[in-house]
């Protein structure tokens, strides 16, 4: 079936440090892909998404491009801050299906002064 | 729009007691959807509605589970003769559904579900 897979975590970076967290998928057609955030205490919120391959995802400095040929997402950012600390999931939606997504288990990231 | 609300947010019950959890979707979000996520994993699709209708069930989702939607609004979530590995934090999501097109799900903050 479809699945995503993550790097694990924690990730602990310095405040300003670049960002990657890997995001691979494996599924039988052309699914859309999101990266949450997950902040403590929180609900999940959608971070961003790409809908087709080569389609870049941006928002709040962070990025992700849909690459097809790699069956990736990964996430970068270029200066993380403190308040980026938080856990991100990244999923995949199939088209049909009552658009229900399937998550990776998630990357902790602890941002540190 | 005041999001996507659960009650309670945390539940503690004893094995073999019955539980309910609520959901209240964003006013006029066609779908509603639950997950369940277990400590250290990623949310796990459990079932779906669109408007009053249950349209999908995943096999997660044993006989002692039922969930409701019965004026297409709010949603409840049952689980009969809870089991130790129930324990796990119950999400609920809502999104709107367009001719054609497809809505980003909006989550609530999860009812977080302990069997002692």
């Amino acid at each position: 079936g479809d699945s995503v897979t993550q790097m694990e975590g924690p990730v602990t970076l310095s405040e300003e440090a670049f960002l990657t967290i890997n995001c691979t998928y494996t599924a039988t057609g052309y699914p859309s892909l999101f990266w949450y955030v997950q902040y403590p205490g929180e609900g999940l919120q959608l971070l961003l998404k790409a809908t087709k391959a080569d389609d870049k995802g941006s928002n709040k400095g962070f990025e992700a491009t849909y690459r097809k040929e790699t069956t990736s997402f990964h996430l970068e950012k270029g200066s993380v801050q403190v308040s980026d600390s938080a856990v991100y999931f990244c999923a995949l939606r199939m088209a049909g299906g009552g658009n229900k997504l399937t998550f990776g288990t998630g990357t902790q990231l602890k941002v540190e002064l | 729009d005041t999001g996507v609300s659960q009650n309670p947010r945390h539940k503690i019950t004893k094995r073999g007691q019955n539980v309910t959890f609520r959901c209240d979707p964003i006013s006029e979000h066609n779908r509603l959807y639950w997950y369940r996520q277990t400590l250290g994993q990623g949310p796990e699709f459990l079932t779906y509605f669109q408007n009053e209708a249950q349209l999908e069930k995943s096999r997660l989702l044993s006989d002692r589970f039922s969930a409701e939607r019965p004026k297409g609004s709010f949603s409840t979530l049952e689980i009969q003769r809870t089991e130790q590995g129930d324990s796990a934090m119950y999400l609920c999501a809502s999104s709107p559904l367009g001719q054609g097109q497809t809505y980003e799900q909006y989550f609530g903050p999860g009812t977080r579900l302990t069997v002692t």
